[in-house]
Formats: C-alpha cells, structure tokens, sequence
C-alpha cells in the first residue's frame, strides 16, 4: 500500500519568515495530494490540494509543489504568523483505493511573535 | 450548510456498554468516512462508505459496525470497547468528482 513519509517532525520559526514542510510518498499511482491543518483540539481542516496533472498552486501565503518524478511534494508558508501555528498533515491518494488518504506522520510548527 | 456535524462531542463509556456516536452533512456529499486519531498522530482511515455502501473496510474489529442510514447520515455502533480504543473518532465527507474530504469536529472518546 502507500506510504507517506513527512518531514521535519516539528519546526519552528520566527514570525514573518518562511516554512517548508516536505513529504513523499511510495506510489507512483498516488494522485491526489491534500494538506490539512489541525489546531490543538480542532478538526483537520483543508487548507490546499495538488493533483497529479499540476506542478504548483498557490492560494495567497500558502502554495504546494509537486514533482511526480521524485514522488515528492511540499508546502511552502510565506510571512508566517502566529496564527500559523498548528500541526500540519500532508496525505496522498489514489481513485484505485477508492480515495482512501495516506496521511504523513505530521510536522508541528511554532511560529514565534 | 457548508460543515459535517458530530454528536456526541464526549463520550465516557465502560468496556460493556453499548454506545453510537453520529455524523451528519447536507452538502450532497456520496462518500463519508470515518477515521480515529490518537494523541499526536494522524488520522487513520477505519471505514468508507460510497453512495450509501460500504466500500473499505481497513480491517476494523467487530467491536466497531459502521451505518449507514442515507446519504446525509452516518453512524459508529462501539460494543464491547477496550481502553485502547480510546481516541478522537473523525467523520469525513467528499463529493466524489472533487475527492476534498472536510473533517467534522470529532467525538473524543474514553473507554473506562
């Protein structure tokens, strides 16, 4: 089955810089790639997705890019506050598993005032 | 309606009770899910339903028998639970041709 593997585990950062959160995932039939953000004791919440047939999307300080060579995609916060600050989870899928999402292991960002 | 609701928000049940925790969503979404999550991990998938059927089982024990009532409800029948199966229980739908699933709040349950 797929795997998803996510990095780094937990990241911190000063208010007003930039954050990366990197994943990969182990099929290469994986075509769907949402990214959730999960406050302490809140639901995941979509913030952006990526399908196979799109390098990059971006939806104002939150952009996602995707190399389905390397099998690897990324979320890149920019000017980041301390609203940001969350558990964030990449996940993958694929039609042929009926949708089912393969969640990475989770990065925890703190963003510094 | 634009959210996926969940009732109860907390749940305390012993390891002989027999309880159901709901989910609800009018957004005209044909897939719904259910997932648990423990303390700082992700969620992980336990059921789909499609249009009303269930679709994937993630080799769930029998302590956990999911429902499906119609296409706006779906229910977790819990018998017979072990402490370990203490967690957060998500609900999630999607509409098919987009595949986004949005999370509802959750019930966090203890078993006793």
């Amino acid at each position: 089955g797929e795997n998803v593997e996510q990095h780094p585990s937990t990241l911190s950062v000063q208010e007003g810089d930039s954050a990366v959160i990197k994943c990969t995932y182990s099929d290469s039939a994986s075509n769907y790639f949402p990214w959730y953000k999960q406050e302490l004791g809140k639901r995941p919440q979509l913030i952006i997705d990526i399908r196979s047939n799109v390098g990059e999307k971006k939806d104002q300080r939150i952009a996602v890019t995707l190399n389905k060579t390397a099998k690897h995609f990324s979320l890149h916060i920019t000017e980041t506050q301390p609203e940001d600050s969350a558990v964030y989870f990449c996940a993958a899928s694929m039609r042929s598993s009926g949708d089912k999402l393969t969640f990475g292991t989770g990065t925890r960002l703190a963003v510094r005032p | 309606d634009t959210e996926v609701t969940q009732t109860p928000k907390h749940l305390v049940m012993g390891m002989t009770n027999k309880k159901s925790l709901k989910c609800e969503q009018h957004m005209g979404h044909r897939a719904m899910y259910w997932y648990k999550q423990k303390a700082k991990k992700p969620p992980e998938l336990m059921f789909v339903y499609s249009y009303e059927k269930l679709s994937i089982n993630e080799s769930v024990p029998s302590r956990f028998s999911p429902e499906c009532p119609n296409s706006s409800l779906l229910n977790l029948h819990l018998h017979a639970l072990q402490p370990e199966d203490s967690a957060l229980y998500l609900c999630a739908s999607s509409q098919e041709t987009s595949r986004e699933q949005y999370f509802g709040p959750g019930t966090r349950l203890t078993v006793t």
